[in-house]
């Protein structure tokens, strides 16, 4: 059974703080992309990775950067933490298999940052 | 860059009616167009997919077309039940050889079927 797992359900943080979000998939995918999502703007994508160390910019980096050291683990990491940046955050991942095309979610990241 | 409108934002239907959401992308080199549903408190999770050499798709109660010309394809349900009321999110891509292409979704759909 395809599992993408994040490292949080909630997550509250003050302003200025560095956050990390974790996400770790068991299916040996080789791509991994943040999200964040907010009511009415859709799914927007933060960052992607299609390999091991490395990444590129989606629509809305700023702020953001992301680390994969390793191919079952992305994180994001919030370098200094504002008001504009509380949302749900989304991992995917896919395979460059048959089925590259589907991405597997993970449940979510609720952060809050005041 | 890559842009996909959702329409409409809400949709209330009665139960066993159907429900259409529509969207529009303006790459035309875009080749793969899934279908998202997510339930409330939940992830979402692919429903249906339509790619490019292809005009329509059918999976039981649910059905997606695509016209290229046009650049939009839509999300038809039949007999809709209360367990389809979810946000939907339709979503556009161009795939690079064997990676996964980023997903450019719509702003979502929020259905609501009531008994």
């Amino acid at each position: 059974d395809v599992k993408v797992t994040q490292s949080s359900r909630y997550l509250v943080k003050r302003t200025g703080e560095k956050v990390f979000l974790e996400c770790v998939q068991d299916m040996d995918h080789e791509n991994m992309f943040w999200y964040r999502q907010d009511p009415g703007l859709g799914l927007r994508l933060i960052y992607f990775s299609y390999d091991v160390k490395m990444k590129e910019k989606g629509d809305i980096p700023e702020g953001y950067s992301v680390s994969r050291e390793k191919k079952e683990r992305f994180s994001l990491i919030l370098e200094s933490a504002s008001t504009n940046q509380t949302s749900m955050y989304l991992c995917a991942s896919s395979s460059t298999g048959q089925s590259f095309y589907e991405q597997y979610f993970g449940p979510g990241t609720r952060l809050t940052v005041t | 860059g890559e842009n996909v409108e959702q329409h409409p934002s809400t949709l209330s239907v009665q139960e066993g009616d159907s429900a259409v959401i529509k969207c529009t992308y303006s790459d035309s080199a875009s080749n793969y167009f899934p279908w998202y549903k997510q339930e409330l408190g939940k992830r979402p999770q692919l429903i249906i997919d339509i790619r490019s050499n292809v005009g329509e798709k059918k999976d039981q109660r649910i059905a997606v077309t695509l016209n290229k010309t046009a650049k939009h394809f839509s999300l038809h349900i039949t007999e809709t039940q209360p367990e389809d009321s979810a946000v939907y999110f339709c979503a556009a891509s161009k795939a690079r050889n064997n990676q996964g292409g980023k997903l450019i979704f719509g702003q979502g759909t929020e259905l609501s079927v009531k008994p």
